[in-house]
């Protein structure tokens, strides 16, 4: 079975401090997706990153970076320099290669940046 | 030019009711699916279908019952709605084979008073 799980139910920081999302999942799969979503307060879902199993770079996007590590089955997402506007709830999920290719979402950590 | 498109985004019903939502999608996607995300935002999948076939139906009450009439639409029909069936329901669409992520709707915040 596949289970993802973000501990940090809600995280409150303030404009400008850097933010790390914490992501655990397991997965008796040697090769799988790893992908956040990130649910603004408009409600849609909006892909953010995905990440091979196979790949274990870490990857940077203007503020936003994550780091994969195998050996701790960890996918964690930092912002850098928050913004008001990264409020929203974050979605971390797992998808197996082979076989039925549905989404396993972790509970969603819902993130407010204060001004 | 919407890629996945969820009608309707809104819906207010009495407990009892029948209703329906639809999907469509307009990227060449092969698998649908949907997803009912409850009210502590925990996303959970429901059914899926490819090429019209069902492939993934996940415990859910049988007063559920999606219909695929191609691989473009995805349509949920729920019988004698129940306040508990109150979410918010997410179509996503993929392409088998490709490693991409799903694209998902806007979602339908459904109401049942």
């Amino acid at each position: 079975a596949q289970k993802v799980t973000q501990a940090q139910t809600e995280i409150s920081v303030v404009e400008k401090e850097d933010v790390t999302l914490d992501c655990v999942y397991e997965t008796r799969d040697t090769t799988y997706y790893l992908f956040w979503y990130k649910q603004p307060p408009s409600g849609e879902l909006v892909f953010l990153i995905r990440r091979n199993s196979f790949d274990e770079q870490n990857e940077i996007s203007g503020r936003y970076s994550w780091n994969f590590q195998k050996s701790t089955s960890s996918f964690n997402f930092t912002i850098t320099a928050s913004q008001v506007v990264d409020s929203a709830v974050y979605f971390c999920a797992l998808r197996r290669i082979q076989g039925a290719q549905k989404l396993v979402f972790g509970q969603g950590t819902r993130l407010t940046i204060n001004p | 030019d919407t890629a996945v498109s969820q009608t309707p985004k809104y819906l207010v019903t009495q407990m009892g009711n029948d209703k329906s939502i639809k999907c469509e999608q307009n990227l060449g996607h092969d698998t649908m699916y949907w997803y009912k995300q409850d009210s502590k935002k925990f996303l959970k999948i429901m059914f899926s279908y490819n090429n019209k076939e069902l492939i993934i139906n996940e415990t859910v009450p049988n007063r559920f019952s999606p219909k695929s009439p191609d691989k473009a639409h995805l349509n949920l029909h729920i019988n004698s709605l129940e306040l508990g069936d109150s979410a918010v329901y997410f179509c996503a669409s993929t392409l088998t084979g490709v490693p991409y992520g799903y694209t998902f709707g806007s979602g339908t915040r459904l109401t049942v008073v």
